[in-house]
């Protein structure tokens, strides 16, 4: 099955810096990654995925890459501020006869130092 | 439209008894995967229904099943709690076929 592994487990930046989040996957089937944003306490919320046609995507501070040679993509928060302060898991899904299951990355703890 | 619905929101048991939570998926969706979340483990899927049948299912042990109603709801049974059970459990639901899942706010299952 898929394995996804996701580095580093936690990450602090100073506001204003960036950071980036880095997860790699063990199927070249996989075709979807989204990016989840578990905030203390609360639910895990999409914030932003792409899919295996796209090599970039972007959302106001947010950007994912994916690199389908390498088996890897990467979140990319710019301009950190204290609210970014979450936990971020990555995901990728296999298509199985349109059945997609997600496996998650174990998450990154990503703490902004005002 | 309201969201993911989960309940109980806490549960506490004890070794050997079972449990019993339950997901209301967004109206209109199909699909209700459920996870099991514990501090470095991250997100692990246990099982997957849409349409009242198990689609896809994790590598859990067989205390844990679940199961679909015709209006999406769905349940999730744990039978013969050990310690290790204790955790948040997630569910998530989705349009068929949609991918992007929308969590519920999890029930946190405290084993004693």
């Amino acid at each position: 099955g898929e394995n996804v592994e996701q580095h580093p487990s936690t990450l602090s930046v100073q506001e204003g810096d960036s950071a980036v989040i880095k997860c790699t996957y063990s199927d070249s089937a996989s075709n979807y990654f989204p990016w989840y944003k578990q905030e203390l306490g609360k639910r895990p919320q999409l914030i932003i995925d792409i899919r295996s046609n796209v090599g970039e995507k972007k959302d106001q501070r947010i950007a994912v890459t994916l690199n389908k040679t390498a088996k890897h993509f990467s979140l990319h928060i710019t301009e950190t501020q204290p609210e970014d302060s979450a936990v971020y898991f990555c995901a990728a899904s296999i298509p199985n006869f349109g059945n997609e299951k997600l496996t998650f990355g174990t998450g990154t703890r990503l703490t902004i130092i005002p | 439209k309201a969201g993911v619905t989960q309940t109980p929101r806490y549960l506490i048991k004890t070794r050997g008894q079972q449990v019993t939570l339950s997901c209301s998926p967004i109206s209109g969706h199909r699909s209700v995967s459920w996870y099991q979340q514990t501090p470095g483990q991250g997100l692990q899927f246990l099982f997957e229904y849409f349409s009242e049948t198990q689609r896809n299912k994790g590598n859990f042990p067989g205390r844990f099943s679940g199961r679909q109603f015709s209006n999406s709801r769905s349940e999730m049974n744990v039978s013969t709690l050990e310690l290790g059970d204790s955790a948040l459990y997630l569910c998530a639901s989705s349009f068929d076929r949609g991918n992007i899942q929308y969590f519920g706010a999890g029930t946190r299952l405290s084993v004693l």
